[in-house]
């Protein structure tokens, strides 16, 4: 138990589906992170929120539609999915400004999502 | 566009070997990052080394951040089975700490 709780752990959705991914921290962070993990590339930053704030947005499709009502909660929601999109999608927290360099991100174990 | 590159990608080992894994790159990092993922499970931090030239052990692990700050190593003594997974290196970006530039991995495999 890393302290970021991430649900369901598994979805499988057809293309025309609306589906929600929760993630919810208990380490009293204030940023929250939403990373895509495929095979053969690197982790993707999608969304990056600061005090509930947006401050990243790496050219993520619309179909991709992220919320956060509280720095301690995140959702990810997805509707109208494609194939591609199949992947692991990854929360992650961290408490900005509390090291040196880059944040030190402390991950949920994940969301293994399969498009149909 | 910031990269960086990891190898060997995959090294399956007997326990009780010893195994080095290089994170490289062409690009100057505030800091460099190594996590390990394990099946099932999201990435979980092992060390952040921030000064050129800084080493730093963690029991049987040892990490190295180049001098120039654009590459890293990780040398495991004596690996055990529970060694095994995914080691991703992940490097800070001067200008934004929020932004990490991610490798792809090296998947290890110890063999008891």
């Amino acid at each position: 138990e890393t302290g970021v709780t991430q649900t369901p752990r598994h979805l499988v959705m057809g293309m025309t589906n609306k589906k929600s991914l929760k993630c919810e921290q208990h380490l009293g962070h204030n940023a929250m992170y939403w990373y895509k993990q495929s095979a053969k590339k690197p982790l993707e930053l999608m969304f990056v929120y600061n005090f509930k704030e947006q401050t990243e947005n790496n050219s993520v499709p619309s179909r991709f539609s992220p919320e956060c009502p509280n720095s301690s909660h995140l959702f990810l929601h997805l509707h109208t999915l494609q194939p591609e999109d199949s992947a692991l999608y990854l929360c992650a927290s961290s408490q900005d400004g509390e090291n040196s360099g880059a944040n030190v991100l402390t991950f949920g174990a994940g969301s293994r999502l399969t498009v149909l | 566009t910031q990269l960086l590159e990891q190898s060997p990608q995959f090294l399956s080992i007997q326990e009780g070997e010893n195994l080095t894994v290089y994170c490289n790159s062409s690009s100057v990092f505030s800091s460099l990052q190594w996590y390990r993922q394990e099946p099932g499970e999201g990435p979980v931090l092992l060390v952040t080394v921030v000064t050129g030239g800084e080493v730093k052990k963690l029991k049987r692990l040892t990490f190295q951040f180049g001098d120039a700050r654009k590459d890293s190593s990780l040398h495991i003594t004596a690996a055990q089975p529970g060694d095994t997974g995914l080691y991703l290196c992940a490097g800070g970006d001067a200008g934004n700490n929020r932004k990490l530039i991610w490798g792809l991995g090296t998947s290890l495999a110890v063999n008891p």
